[in-house]
């Protein structure tokens, strides 16, 4: 069974930086792209960056130049490092698997809360 | 960017009811519109894929049609574990989603 674990929520003052885990089981991470997507309180779902198979990444402009995403395929498990934060980056984050470009697993999210 | 639009934004239904969710994407995307369901602190689950591609599992009830940018989810007769928010999604140039369709109980 195919399951995504995302961990590393939490408060955080604006400018600070946090990292979001998630470790996958039931598949091999290599084998997938690999995408972070978030949900501000209330609202919809936001892209927010992928890993491809071969290691490429790409980033919404919302969030380029501030969050990283990599992935560890020993571990079985992908990472958002997020720097900068902003009140406005508070959101459940997701991780989730592309398969075919759609995503077909995801995570139960973490929750990222922004605030002074 | 690809902007991605739907409607209703909100949408009162009855049991048994058939209804449409329009999406209109801000530039031609050649297919690559997926549909998900969310239910309330729940992660979203994949139903539509390729406009038209049912994902494993999903009740035949759920269909997709569309082309070039406007696209439509109909379930033909809702049941009640079909009420929930639904989103589309573009893939052909990274990826986008829709603000969401609320489908309520009537």
């Amino acid at each position: 069974e195919v399951q995504l674990v995302e961990s590393g929520g939490g408060f955080v003052q604006p400018g600070g930086s946090l990292r979001l885990s998630c470790v996958a089981s039931g598949f091999s991470i290599s084998r997938n792209d690999m995408h972070w997507v978030r949900q501000g309180p209330g609202k919809g779902l936001e892209w927010v960056s992928v890993v491809g198979i071969g290691g490429d990444t790409y980033y919404s402009g919302s969030v380029k130049g501030r969050f990283t995403i990599s992935r560890e395929n020993a571990k079985n498990s992908l990472y958002l490092q997020m720097s900068s934060l902003r009140v406005e980056d508070t959101a459940v984050y997701y991780c989730a698997r592309a398969e075919m470009r759609t995503f077909d697993h995801w995570g139960q999210g973490t929750l990222v809360t922004v605030s002074s | 960017d690809i902007q991605m639009t739907q409607s209703p934004s909100t949408l009162s239904a009855s049991v048994g009811d058939r209804v449409t969710i329009t999406c209109r994407a801000s530039q031609r995307i050649g297919g690559w519109l997926a549909w998900y369901q969310q239910k309330p602190g729940k992660a979203p689950n994949l139903l539509i894929y390729h406009t038209s591609t049912l994902q494993s599992g999903v009740p035949s009830r759920f269909s997709g049609s569309g082309s070039g940018t406007e696209f439509t989810l109909t379930i033909s007769s809702l049941q009640p574990d079909d009420f929930a928010t639904y989103y589309c999604q573009q893939y052909n140039s990274y990826y986008s989603f829709g603000q969401g369709t609320k489908l309520e109980i009537k």
